[in-house]
């Protein structure tokens, strides 16, 4: 049973282009979060997402960030007009669906941007 | 009211001694405390969780202590090893947010094991 995956692993941009990551949730899993880690931190939840729903964008930037999980294909979090502040980890989680909420989240290996 | 705070940020510790991080949380509405360990240029994989109906969880050598009452959590590591040496991270959510759960995480801390 593949892990969540996630790509690419590494990507490079320049300012004020935009950013696309993907993530493939575990197999039989329907519940998807980002998260983002600057350097030296801990992580920072960013959305959480089923299936062609968003259900809590709380820790979203209000601009240039959106995320969709569409019905086929994999999570994307698209960030719009990079900039360098944006550079960071970014983490896609992803759990089973247990009859209401379940709490084990795993995390895939990581999208490292980097906005020059 | 959703900080974790973890301490210590960094732990020097001898191989065969014990690891013990910290961790406090404020939210009295979470339910839910795992432990992620991460190596560099990986993501956080999960290693223990638990529950504060117990007080404690052991799994092999990684042991969670609960302390319900004053808010605290912390990760034992008996017998340390230099395997050992990565970033662990605490982290809490709560049902209340509905299914959306959310973690929060501490900061970090940095653990090297010497051999």
């Amino acid at each position: 049973n593949a892990g969540v995956m996630q790509n690419p692993r590494h990507l490079v941009r320049r300012r004020g282009q935009e950013a696309r990551l993907r993530c493939s949730p575990m197999k039989g899993h329907s519940h998807v979060y980002w998260y983002r880690q600057l350097p030296e931190e801990g992580l920072k939840f960013m959305v959480y997402l089923q299936k062609e729903n968003i259900i809590d964008e709380s820790g979203m930037p209000k601009e240039r960030f959106s995320a969709e999980f569409p019905k086929e294909g994999p999570s994307i979090l698209r960030i719009q007009q990079v900039v360098r502040g944006d550079s960071a980890a970014y983490f896609c989680a992803s759990s089973p669906w247990a009859g209401g909420a379940s709490d084990t989240q795993y995390f895939g290996p990581g999208t490292r941007l980097t906005v020059l | 009211q959703q900080q974790v705070k973890q301490s210590p940020q960094s732990l020097i510790v001898q191989k065969g001694g014990i690891s013990i991080i910290n961790c406090a949380y404020e939210n009295t509405a979470f339910d839910y405390f795992p432990w992620y360990q991460q190596f560099p240029g990986k993501g956080p994989a999960l290693l223990i969780a638990i529950r504060p109906d117990v007080s404690e969880k052991k799994e092999g050598r990684f042991t969670i202590s609960f302390n319900k009452s004053a808010k605290q959590f912390s990760l034992h590591i008996m017998d340390s090893q230099p395997g050992d040496s990565a970033t662990y991270f605490c982290a809490a959510s709560s049902s209340l947010s509905g299914s959306a759960r959310q973690l929060t995480f501490g900061s970090g801390t940095q653990l090297t094991v010497l051999p």
